[in-house]
């Protein structure tokens, strides 16, 4: 069973800084890590996803860095804006085998607040 | 839009009684998700669907709740007997299935909101 944790479990910043938000992941048995941006109200909605076999993927301000020896992962949000302000979750394949499809297993979420 | 779209979006209802909700995944999308998400968590596991057939469901799954993909396409889940406890935000999912060398992305609705009073 995969089991994420995620932290910080709120964070504030001002409009332009960096957000930084981790994970970690106790099981080894993955094919890629996805975030997910969640507006009140709203479902999930898929923001940025890494393959294991890379340490970083960016796209836009969002960035993604993988470290697959501390089963850890993060995102980082370059340029922060008040659009932006959102509760972000980890999550990871739950499954063994073809996890490709399976269960997510989420994190707790990140209530992130991005002040003008 | 052709996302996935869940009916209701709210349900009120009393304890005790049945509630049934409908996602409809994306065309194509041939494996659908259930997900219950209450405030302040990261939204739960409950089963999932490869076209008809019902392939994994959760602890969290009770025997009030059944859910159905009678023809691959859309879903119903339905609770019976609900409980105060059953009152969350009930997410449907639906993805592509896994080809080789691509990530098998899971998109959501927007939620049903149950709330039993």
């Amino acid at each position: 069973q995969q089991q994420v944790k995620q932290s910080p479990q709120s964070l504030i910043v001002q409009k332009g800084g960096i957000s930084i938000i981790n994970c970690a992941y106790e099981n080894t048995a993955f094919d890629y890590f996805p975030w997910y941006q969640q507006f009140p109200g709203k479902g999930p909605a898929l923001l940025i996803a890494i393959r294991p076999d890379v340490s970083e993927k960016k796209e836009g301000r969002f960035t993604i860095s993988f470290n697959k020896s501390a089963k850890q992962f993060s995102l980082h949000i370059m340029d922060s804006q008040p659009g932006d302000s959102a509760t972000y979750f980890c999550a990871a394949p739950g499954g063994w085998g073809e996890t490709s499809g399976s269960r997510l297993t989420f994190g707790e979420g990140t209530q992130l607040t991005v002040n003008p | 839009d052709t996302g996935v779209s869940q009916n209701p979006r709210h349900k009120i209802t009393k304890r005790g009684q049945n509630v049934t909700f409908r996602c409809d995944p994306i065309s194509e999308h041939n494996r659908l998700y259930w997900y219950r998400q209450t405030l302040g968590q990261g939204p739960e596991f409950l089963t999932y669907f490869q076209n008809e057939a019902q392939l994994e469901k959760s602890r969290l799954l009770s025997d009030r709740f059944s859910a159905e993909r009678p023809k691959g396409s859309f879903s119903t889940l339905e609770i019976q007997r609900t409980e105060q406890g059953d009152s969350a935000m009930y997410l449907c999912a639906s993805s592509l299935g896994a080809l080789a060398g691509r990530i098998d992305t899971q998109y959501f609705g927007p939620g049903t909101r149950l709330t039993v009073l």
